[in-house]
């Protein structure tokens, strides 16, 4: 079956510090991919999506591009701040499908 | 605007015991409604879906169950709790779409002792 593949966190940077998260996927077909993230005390929300292979999906400074050749769709951002703190979820979804399958979640600390 | 709710919390309950978590979504109607869980180490499963009132779809088979009586509310139950029934449960939404996007609750995190 579809799965989601993190990097293993924790993860503690500093501020102003590149970001990457990596994550691959194993699915059949074309999927739609996603990254959730859940700040303390809160439920998950998206952060940004790409439905097709080379979309490159953006938000709040944070970038993903939906690499098809190399199953994967790594988290990005060049400088990092102490409010981007938060557990993050990359997750892939089939025919537009709501029952998305998720990976373990990533936690990033970002120290001042 | 629309929100999602869920209770309790926290929840420590010994083994044997019933279960009833609550997820009630306002500001929108006839929503798609999903159950997951997260154990210790493992990412996000789906339990239980729903696409309207009285209709559930089990994802695993486990020792829970769910129900949907109203339209915005969707039911997390258990008979007894095994400790393997431990770990965040968490509510989501959507407007069934297929755009993917899920709108989450702030889970109830569930320790069977």
């Amino acid at each position: 079956g579809d799965s989601v593949t993190q990097m293993e966190g924790p993860v503690t940077l500093s501020e102003e510090a590149f970001l990457t998260i990596n994550c691959t996927y194993t699915a059949t077909g074309y999927p739609s991919l996603f990254w959730y993230v859940q700040y303390p005390g809160e439920g998950l929300q998206l952060l940004l999506k790409a439905t097709k292979a080379d979309d490159k999906g953006s938000n709040k400074g944070f970038e993903a591009t939906y690499r098809k050749e190399t199953t994967s769709f790594h988290l990005e951002k060049g400088s990092v701040q102490v409010s981007d703190s938060a557990v993050y979820f990359c997750a892939l979804g089939q025919g537009g499908s709501e029952k998305l399958v998720f990976g373990k979640g990533t936690k990033l600390t970002v120290n001042p | 605007s629309q929100t999602i709710h869920q209770w309790p919390a926290t929840l420590v309950q010994p083994v044997g015991s019933p279960l009833s978590l609550e997820c009630t979504v306002e500001g929108t109607s006839n929503p798609n409604l999903y159950w997951y869980r997260q154990a210790a180490g493992r990412g996000l499963q789906l339990l239980f879906y729903s696409v309207g009132i009285g209709q559930i779809s089990s994802e695993v088979p486990q020792n829970l169950s769910a129900s949907r009586p109203q339209d915005r509310q969707f039911i997390l139950s258990s008979k007894k709790l095994l400790l393997s029934d431990s770990g965040f449960y968490l509510c989501a939404w959507t407007v069934g779409m297929n755009t993917g996007e899920l709108f989450f609750g702030e889970g109830s995190r569930l320790t069977v002792l």
